[in-house]
Order: C-alpha cells, then structure tokens, then sequence
C-alpha cells in the first residue's frame, strides 16, 4: 500500500482553468505538507496542517487553496492558472509526538506535475 | 532565516569510487535536523541519512555516511562503493528541532550525481 498518494500524477490544463490535485496519507500522520518544486528543482514548502489546522503558509498566493476535510487528506486548490504554476508538487506526511521523535521523516507522494499551457 | 546551501550542481563518479556531495547551512538554533534526500528520475523523494544536531557521532546508514561538523555548520555526503542505482539528484535539508507542525523543511538546491560505469 502507498503510504502517501497523490492524484492526479500529471495534470496538463489551459491558463485561468481552477484544478485541485488530491492527497492521502494511511500512515495515522499528524502532519501534512505541500512543497512546490520549481524547473530548476529546487523545493520550497507552500503549507503545512496540523490535525486539520492550517499552521504554516508561506506567502503563497491566494489563488492556492489547501483544504484538509480530515487528518488523513490534504488537497490542494488552484484557482485561475497561472503559467508560472507550471512546476512538481508534493504532498508529504510526517508523524508527530510520540511516533518516533522529533527527526521523524518526512513521508513524500510521488508529486503531480502541473503543466499549464 | 536558516538556509541550506549545496555548491555543486553536478558531480560525476566511477562506478564503485567514492564521492563526497557538498552541503553548508546557516542556523542560530541548537536543536535541528539534517537530511539527504534521493530523487531519481521517478520524481519520488527517498530519504537516504538524517543526523540529529545534538549527536556528535556521524550518521551512517550502509554505504551512505555523513561528515557533520556543527561549528562549520557543514554536513556532507559520502557516498562509498558507487552503484549506477545512485544515479539522482541529491538534496541536503534543515529541520528545525520542534515537533508542533510549524517547523519545515529546508532545501538546498540539489546535486545531481551521474554515475560513470
């Protein structure tokens, strides 16, 4: 079984088109992430939720909406497409006290890649 | 703001030589993490060694071992008895020590090791 899934793995759409890509983890994680990664490969987080609560944005715009109906999900909204969206993303989990300390790894999904033409 | 700084885009290496992949951080906490990180061309993100900062001895982890030096803030790669399956690119990663789903991964800009058979 995958630990953390993402669909869809590759998503091609036109400019100004909203589309969501979706994240499970079957791990019992606490945490969920999403980092962009760029064409040039470099990775950066865009959010993390904590049991459901949003705890960390980092100046994404507000076009990127992440939404988690339970500890289990996270999934990612994207309103009007932008060009400049074109890039890997990755959703990851990680679990919290008590489940391996504080060097717990982060679990990746295999990303999605978003292209917008 | 900590950053993780890898100064080699590429590095190539024999088949069953050893290479040393270079990573450098900047940090003015105590207590964090360390992480390389493996992406094939799969895209997946695997994660090959992780150092806790408190911890003096290196992490190893079979042919894979780290050269951690807390006061140069300097955390490399080594990589012994290189396999063609090593072939991906490599990111060094900074946690910070918390556990409460505000801490994040830091990512360097990655080193993409080709494997000469």
């Amino acid at each position: 079984d995958t630990a953390v899934s993402q669909t869809p793995k590759y998503l091609v759409t036109q400019m100004g088109n909203d589309k969501s890509i979706k994240c499970e983890q079957n791990l019992g994680h606490d945490t969920m992430y999403w980092y962009k990664q760029d064409s040039k490969k470099f990775l950066k987080i865009m959010f993390s939720y904590n049991n459901k609560e949003l705890i960390i944005n980092e100046t994404v715009p507000n076009r990127f909406s992440p939404k988690s109906p339970d500890k289990a999900h996270l999934n990612l909204h994207i309103n009007s497409l932008e060009l400049g969206d074109s890039a890997v993303y990755f959703c990851a989990s990680k679990g919290g006290t008590g489940t391996g300390g504080f060097g717990e790894k982060l679990f990746f999904g295999s990303g999605t890649q978003l292209s917008v033409l | 703001a900590q950053t993780v700084t890898q100064s080699q885009p590429e590095m190539s290496v024999q088949e069953a030589e050893t290479v040393t992949l270079s990573c450098t951080y900047d940090t003015s906490e105590s207590d964090y993490y360390l992480f390389w990180y493996k992406q094939p061309p799969s895209r997946q993100m695997i994660l090959v060694i992780r150092q806790e900062a408190y911890k003096q001895q290196n992490a190893t982890e079979n042919r894979f071992s780290v050269n951690f030096q807390k006061a140069a803030k300097s955390f490399s790669l080594k990589i012994s008895d290189s396999q063609l399956g090593d072939a991906a690119m490599y990111f060094c990663a900074y946690r910070l020590g918390s556990n409460f789903g505000n801490e994040k991964l830091t990512f360097g800009t990655g080193t993409r090791l080709t494997i000469i058979p």
